[in-house]
């Protein structure tokens, strides 16, 4: 396993469109966590899954941002009628193998968004 | 709510020297508590990861020391390296499994 993947690594876009970002977790992680992070601050939480189910959403994620993970497994982040205030790094991260939270968190490289 | 601070938000000392880095919470009902480096423009790395029953964990010339009474975890960097420049950011784990992050120290090791 060569840890959390994210594609595509910087995506540039203009004001309007629709974009969507790939994480795949770590293959024996039922937990799957969407991240956003802006400039000189520290990582904020958006949405996490276990396993298929969204459990929980932030406030910050308004109508325009939906996310999924069909089966369990990779999940897709997307950004409809993109604003500038989008422009941000989005980062995965998985948990849960066989020790649970015991092993903390992996995150991936994250996704730089920029919108022009 | 958890809210996390990290003191100080920036730092720069001379290679070869020992530094402390510090993190504070508001909540004392952790799960545990991680420290990841992260350079410019790239995803988090994690350092170490302390759980709630433990007092410290140590990773090379890393040693990381939680007190979760008092809210407070210290990430000790001994004989500091130019490649040590990065951010380092605390993250803690409550119930709700969600991580909540310090706004991060921005450290820059003078060769």
């Amino acid at each position: 396993d060569t840890g959390v993947s994210q594609n595509p690594r910087h995506k540039i876009t203009k004001r309007g469109q629709n974009v969507t970002f790939r994480c795949d977790p770590i293959s024996e992680h039922n937990r799957l966590y969407w991240y956003r992070q802006t400039l000189g601050q520290g990582p904020e939480f958006l949405t996490y899954f276990q396993n298929e189910a969204q459990l929980e959403k932030s406030r910050l994620l308004s109508d325009r941002f939906s996310a999924e993970r069909p089966k369990g497994s990779f999940s897709t982040l997307e950004i409809q009628r993109t604003e500038q205030g989008d422009s941000a790094m989005y980062l995965c991260a998985s948990s849960g193998g066989p020790r649970g939270m015991r092993d903390g968190y992996t995150f991936g490289s994250g996704t730089r968004l920029t919108v022009v | 709510k958890q809210e996390v601070t990290q003191i100080p938000a920036a730092l720069s000392v001379p290679e070869g020297e020992n530094l402390v880095l510090n993190c504070s919470f508001t909540d004392s009902a952790i799960y545990n508590l991680q420290w990841f480096r992260q350079d410019p423009g790239k995803g988090l790395t994690s350092l170490l990861l302390i759980q709630s029953s433990q007092r410290e964990q140590t990773s090379g010339r890393l040693n990381a020391s939680l007190d979760k009474s008092s809210g407070r975890s210290t990430l000790y960097i001994a004989a500091s390296q130019p490649g040590d420049s990065a951010t380092y950011l605390c993250a803690v784990a409550s119930g709700n499994e969600k991580l909540t992050f310090g706004t991060g120290t921005r450290l820059t090791i003078i060769p």
